[in-house]
């Protein structure tokens, strides 16, 4: 049973790029979120996506986008890459209505932007 | 709104010792508190929730946390510790929105285990 599956490891952008972040849930959910984990500091909620519709977002700016497909994988996009959007970005698989707030992690996509 | 305030950025104890990590909550409603272990390189896992049922809660790797409304804690447990329990620790209680909802997580705390 393939758990939540993230890509890229690692990437490196400069200033004013554009990234874009991929997640697989794991087998059975249908639900993802994205969080934003800063150097020394717990997960931030971005956004929350469930039947390809965003369902609830965190405090983020426009320039973070997402999109959910109808095999529930999803993508994260941020645009103007600044440098304090340097972090771990961890995407967490669920099951909507069914044992709230157990979240299944991917073991994250780091980003540094120079 | 909901939140939780972890005490201790960094938490050291020597192996089988007992390990305590504190986490206070603030919520205006019957709150869900759950404990995620964090090993390095590695995504959150689930250790233990709280959602309203039994106050003592036990969790995997031997862990377990205590439910105290009068306090506004949830602090984290294990009588003895093992090499292996060296992670981050982040507590985290959920905030409900119309159809869903989103984990607030703490800033978490290092646990370091001597040998």
């Amino acid at each position: 049973d393939a758990g939540v599956t993230q890509s890229p490891t690692h990437l490196i952008k400069t200033r004013g790029q554009q990234v874009t972040l991929r997640c697989s849930p794991k087998s059975g959910h249908d639900t993802v979120s994205w969080y934003q984990q800063a150097l020394g500091q717990g997960p931030q909620f971005i956004f929350q996506y469930y039947e390809e519709e965003e369902r609830q977002r965190g405090n983020f700016p426009d320039r973070f986008s997402g999109h959910q497909f109808p095999n529930y994988s999803s993508e994260l996009n941020v645009n103007a890459l600044l440098l304090g959007d340097s972090a771990l970005y961890l995407c967490a698989s669920s099951l909507p209505r069914r044992d709230a707030g157990e979240l299944f992690f991917g073991e994250g996509s780091r980003l540094t932007v120079l | 709104a909901q939140s939780v305030t972890q005490l201790g950025s960094h938490v050291s104890v020597s192996e089988g010792a007992l390990v305590l990590l504190r986490c206070n909550y603030s919520s205006s409603v019957p709150p869900y508190l759950f404990w995620y272990v964090q090993y390095p390189n590695q995504g959150l896992q689930l250790l233990l929730k709280y959602t309203s049922a039994a106050t003592l809660v036990k969790g995997i790797n031997g862990f377990e946390a205590e439910f105290k409304k009068s306090e506004t804690s949830f602090h984290l447990t294990k009588p003895s510790a093992h090499m292996s329990d060296a992670a981050e620790y982040f507590c985290a209680v959920i905030l409900w929105g119309d159809s869903s909802y989103k984990l607030i997580f703490g800033s978490g705390t290092r646990l370091l285990v001597r040998p």
